[in-house]
């Protein structure tokens, strides 16, 4: 099963900051990465398919990039409600690939 | 608006059994692939289970696989997993998710715990 692992797993930052968070899968998915945000207590939020593309409602200080086996999501400008949790996903219809990675917990500086 | 609506967790014993229910409205529901994610506190989301559009094909991950069931009303909007000899480690928090290549819309979650 491709395993996706993320770094950094935690990350201090403040408003304003701009910050990149990387996941590299365990061998090639093309572009098929997602990413969420997820707060506490709450189901996680699409904000990136198919690697680069913003889902709709989703801020464009939020961008993805990459392809292969190695991908990022940067915030261009943190603001206080993106101090969160970030998961990517590889997302694979056939064979049915579905995994995620550990997590990035985004906290204030 | 689109929502996804879980129900049917609680605390149920190891080796029992649970069902749970997913209500879906504001959307076509039978266009789209539903499937059932899980998460412990603290970790990553575990994908579960899919099932295509009308409910032909059904897919489990391995951890699962042979104790659980996924299957879908398209007539009531509904889809359902029925969870057999439940282990401690099955305690989650459930969620029902719409595939639109991508899990786009995600339900607010619905707690198991396995306990004896």
């Amino acid at each position: 099963a491709i395993q996706l692992t993320q770094s950094p797993s935690s990350l201090s930052a403040s408003v304003g900051d701009r910050i990149t968070i990387t996941c590299r899968a365990s061998e090639g998915i093309s572009r098929a990465l997602a990413w969420y945000q997820q707060r506490p207590g709450k189901a996680p939020r699409l904000l990136i398919y198919d690697a680069s593309n913003l889902e709709i409602g989703v801020p464009a200080r939020f961008s993805g990039s990459g392809s292969g086996t190695d991908f990022t999501l940067t915030i261009s400008s943190l603001q206080p409600e993106d101090f969160a949790t970030y998961y990517c996903q590889q997302f694979n219809t056939y064979p049915p690939g579905y995994s995620f990675g550990q997590g990035t917990k985004l906290e204030i500086k | 608006e689109v929502r996804l609506v879980e129900s049917g967790g609680g605390l149920v014993q190891p080796g029992g059994s649970l069902r749970l229910s997913c209500e879906a409205s504001g959307f076509t529901f039978i266009s789209y692939w539903m499937h059932w994610v899980r998460q412990t506190p603290g970790k990553g989301p575990e994908w579960v289970s899919r099932i295509n559009s009308d409910g032909s094909m059904t897919t489990y991950a391995d951890s699962v696989k042979g104790r659980f069931i996924i299957s879908r009303d398209n007539g009531k909007n509904t889809m359902d997993l029925q969870m057999n000899s439940l282990r401690a480690e099955d305690t989650a928090v459930y969620y029902c998710v719409r595939d639109n290549d991508a899990f786009d819309i995600w339900g607010q979650g619905t707690m198991v715990a396995v306990s004896s």
